[in-house]
């Protein structure tokens, strides 16, 4: 099965300009996820949905930072008027509930990469 | 504050050798994960845990959701496996997964 894809993997900007990253979970997951992963720190959650649902957006910097999985499956993470504090590798990942054993295993894609200047 | 603490930060071994990586929980946790982070920034599933000890080749992990722990066992290290261990865990639902800030694993020939 094909794993999780993101897009753009690389993404430059001066400080104010906006961009948009985008996630295709892994087919049937239900559970799509936002991390920001600065450098050399360790994923920190951002949102996740439950098909096209937000679970928790609690950490979300509402002023600046939008997502929306509209039909439950692709989704976009976007950030308007970016700012040097957001460089960082923004990840996707999927899962599904697959019982006490495997739970809700994450599957990550391979990132895309933001660097604000 | 961090629920989710790792230690330690950096570990360096030579190959043929092993170790124990640990994340300790400052609440108690239903579920925990281990993933490898490798140098092209992937994020590799090694282990979920609901409870006990799971094992696939030369890596062990236990979950000890009571005493709020986790440890990932490297025997017989490779190359290969230098990266970044990071554990994440949940105390809700099964969702909302929590991500330790690593260890830095380097494998010395």
């Amino acid at each position: 099965e094909a794993g999780v894809t993101q897009s753009p993997r690389y993404a430059v900007l001066q400080e104010g300009q906006a961009v948009s990253f985008w996630c295709d979970p892994i087919s049937g997951h239900d559970t799509l996820y936002w991390y920001q992963q600065p450098r050399d720190q360790g994923p920190q959650l951002l949102v996740y949905f439950r098909d096209e649902a937000v679970i928790d957006n609690s950490q979300l910097p509402s002023d600046r930072f939008s997502a929306v999985r509209p039909k439950g499956t692709n989704s976009t993470l976007k950030i308007q008027s970016a700012k040097q504090g957001d460089t960082a590798t923004y990840l996707c990942a999927s899962s599904s509930d697959r019982g006490e054993n495997s739970g809700n295993t994450l599957y990550f894609g391979e990132g895309s990469r933001l660097i604000v200047v | 504050g961090d629920q989710v603490e790792q230690s330690p930060s950096a570990l360096s071994l030579h190959e043929g050798t092993g170790s124990a990586l640990r994340c300790n929980f400052t609440t108690t946790m239903r579920a925990v994960q281990w993933f490898q982070q490798n140098s092209r920034g992937s994020l590799i599933n090694l282990f979920y845990l609901a409870s006990g000890t799971k094992e696939n080749g030369r890596l062990k992990s236990t979950f000890n959701s009571k005493e709020s722990y986790s440890t990932l066992h490297i025997r017989d290290a490779q190359l290969e496996d230098s990266g970044t261990y990071f554990c994440a865990a949940t105390n809700t639902g099964y969702q909302n997964f929590y991500f330790g800030k690593g260890t830095s694993l380097t494998v010395i020939p």
